[in-house]
Order: structure tokens, then C-alpha cells, then sequence
């Protein structure tokens, strides 16, 4: 199964700043089968990003993601309130659908 | 309004079974695949496995560690997915969410979860 580890485990920033969370692919990820979800406490995840770049219905264009083959970043152009919260990829290239182990991104 | 809505989780001891089942309203249901993703308190995310559409004959996969002991199956008539989880173990405990994973379309939906809890 391909293994993806998402960097860094917790990110501490402040409202108005930038956000970029890593996720890495032990083996290519194939089609750029990669999404990103947010997760809040209580919560269930919610799809922000798939197709490695295209931003979900509804996803503030804030969100923006990138990368290709093992590596791939989400980033968050100038953080809100309500962004802070964690992050997980997952790619569904090949079956297992994969998860990284999550970016807890917190208030600073 | 899309809505996802799971049941049937519980307490059940190890070894034992439980279906689990998600009502499903508001998306072309028998166009989607449909997910189980699992989740331990505290932890991360834990794909579960996959039921595919109809045309692609009800295709399934799950993750290596639920292959056999899980099985997912759906009623497109009911707009109705299940799963029945059998030989549970104490590290199956979790929060249970059906989902459309929406990474084809962009438009992803996911129930509030259905916690089982495998403890003797």
C-alpha cells in the first residue's frame, strides 16, 4: 500500500498568515489521485482539494494545493479563525485509498 | 440537502459481528461509489473499503486489514450502504463514516459517523 507522511505532525501560526503543509508518497501517486481534507473536532472531514490542485464546491480560493508524483503541498494563503483545525491527503490512485497521519494546524 | 445518515453501531465484544448501515438522500446514490472510513478516538483517518456503482458491477476493495472480515454492500433501490463487520477486534473501536469521497466531481458528502466500541 503506498504510505504518505504528511509534515509538519502540528503547525502553529497566527491569523493572516500562510500556511503550507506538506504530504509525501513512499511511490508515485498515480494520476495525481491526491485530496485534502480538513477535519474539526466533532466533526467529519470535509474534501478541500482533489485531483492533487482542484479546489472542492464551495472551497475558498485561499485554499490552493499543488505537486506531483510523491510530493504535494496544501497551502493557506491568509489563514481565518475557522482554518485552524487538522489536515489529512489521501491519495486514491491505487487501493488501499491511503491516509497521511494528519496536520494539526493551531493557533499560535 | 445532501444527507448521509449512518446507524447500527454499539457495543459488541471481540469476535463478534455488527452491521452497520447508512441512509443516503439527496445525490444520485446509485451513481456513487460509496466509502467507509473509520476513525479512533484521538487518531487519524482509516480507509475502510469501497463499494463500487452498478455499472461497475458492485466492485469492492477494502483495506488489508478489514480484507475478509469486512463486507460492504449497498441496495440502490433503498439509496441504502452497509457494512458487516465480523471476527471484530478490540482495535476496530472507532467512529464509522460512510462517505461519497467526491474526488471526481469535487462534491464530497459524509454522514456524522456511528461509533462501535468492541470492548468484553
Amino acid at each position: 500500500e503506498i504510505v504518505l507522511t504528511q509534515s509538519p505532525g502540528t503547525l502553529s501560526l497566527s491569523p493572516g498568515e500562510r500556511a503550507t503543509l506538506s504530504c509525501r508518497a513512499r511511490q508515485s501517486v498515480k494520476s495525481n489521485y491526491l485530496a485534502w481534507y480538513q477535519q474539526k473536532p466533532g466533526q467529519a472531514p470535509r474534501l478541500l482539494i482533489y485531483g492533487a490542485s482542484s479546489r472542492a464546491t464551495g472551497i475558498p480560493d485561499r485554499f490552493s494545493a499543488s505537486g506531483s508524483g510523491t510530493d504535494f503541498t496544501l497551502t493557506i494563503g491568509r489563514l481565518e479563525p475557522e482554518d485552524f483545525a487538522v489536515y489529512y491527503c489521501q491519495q486514491y490512485g491505487d487501493s488501499p485509498y491511503t491516509f497521511g497521519q494528519g496536520t494539526k494546524l493551531e493557533i499560535k | 440537502e445532501v444527507q448521509l445518515v449512518e446507524s447500527g453501531g454499539g457495543l459488541v465484544q471481540p469476535g463478534g459481528s455488527l452491521k452497520l448501515s447508512c441512509a443516503a438522500s439527496g445525490l444520485s446514490f446509485s451513481g456513487s461509489a460509496m466509502h467507509w472510513v473509520r476513525q479512533a478516538s484521538g487518531k487519524g483517518l482509516d480507509w475502510v473499503g469501497r463499494i463500487r456503482t452498478k455499472g461497475n458491477k458492485y466492485a469492492t476493495e477494502y483495506a488489508a486489514s478489514m480484507e475478509g472480515r469486512f463486507t460492504i454492500s449497498r441496495d440502490d433501490s433503498k439509496n441504502m450502504v452497509y457494512l458487516q463487520m465480523n471476527s471484530l477486534k478490540i482495535e476496530d473501536t472507532a467512529v464509522y463514516y460512510c462517505a461519497r469521497l467526491g474526488v471526481s466531481s469535487g462534491l464530497g458528502y459524509w454522514g456524522q459517523g456511528t461509533l462501535v466500541t468492541v470492548s468484553s
